[in-house]
């Protein structure tokens, strides 16, 4: 089976950067994703790491440790609209993505 | 370019009622995917579409949960009779081979 990690709820400061660690276990791994979720709205795709190191897309990047069973998305540079919910998922042999409960961002001005 | 799109965004119905739940992929998305989230958890998977042909239905709850995908285009989910315990969000997404999955913005089922 799988098993995700990951904080239930952070704030920040508009303009800071911050980071959201995800742990986890798993029987079989075929690539880790950070979504994106506002209320009500539908997950968006933000990243996505399948060998281990730093993927980079603007003020999203995500890193990624197979030996360790680690991942974190950084957003820099905060924006107010960035308050959202963030959903680490791993993909296994089957294709399914296994979620983490979510990370509730509250970026304060 | 149409995203993931799902009917009804909301649904209330009676304990014991049928709801049919309906997902219409990316055009030339052969996999899809349906998932669930409950009241408090996380998002889980429910099964898995490569065309018309389920891939993976490990994630289905029990019989009372039928899905199709006749053609390979859109798909159905059904839930005959339903339950409280059924009550959340159901997602559909699609992908391309070895791409990332987009999401539809969910059908909320409530049942009462």
């Amino acid at each position: 089976g799988q098993n995700i990690d990951q904080p239930t709820e952070m704030t920040a400061t508009e303009g800071a950067i911050v980071q959201i660690n995800c742990t986890y276990q798993t029987s079989g791994f075929n690539g880790l994703f950070w979504y994106q979720q506002h209320a009500g709205e539908a997950p968006t795709f933000l990243s996505y790491n399948v060998l281990d190191g730093l993927e980079e897309k603007g003020r999203f990047s995500s890193f990624l440790s197979r030996s360790k069973g680690y991942s974190y998305l950084l957003l820099k540079e905060l924006q107010m609209k960035d308050s959202a919910s963030y959903l680490c998922a791993v993909r296994g042999r089957r294709r399914a993505l296994t979620f983490g409960s979510g990370t509730r961002l509250q970026v304060q001005p | 370019e149409a995203g993931v799109t799902q009917f009804p965004s909301h649904s209330v119905i009676e304990k014991g009622q049928t709801v049919t739940l309906r997902c219409d992929p990316i055009s030339g998305h052969d996999n899809l995917y349906w998932y669930r989230r409950v009241m408090g958890k996380e998002i889980k998977f429910l099964l898995h579409f490569v065309k018309e042909s389920k891939q993976d239905e490990s994630g289905m709850p029990n019989n009372r949960f039928l899905a199709e995908r006749t053609g390979g285009t859109y798909s159905t989910l059904k839930v005959q009779p339903a339950e409280l315990e059924d009550s959340g969000v159901y997602f559909c997404a699609s992908s391309q081979v070895n791409t990332e999955a987009f999401f539809g913005q969910g059908t909320r089922l409530t049942v009462v």
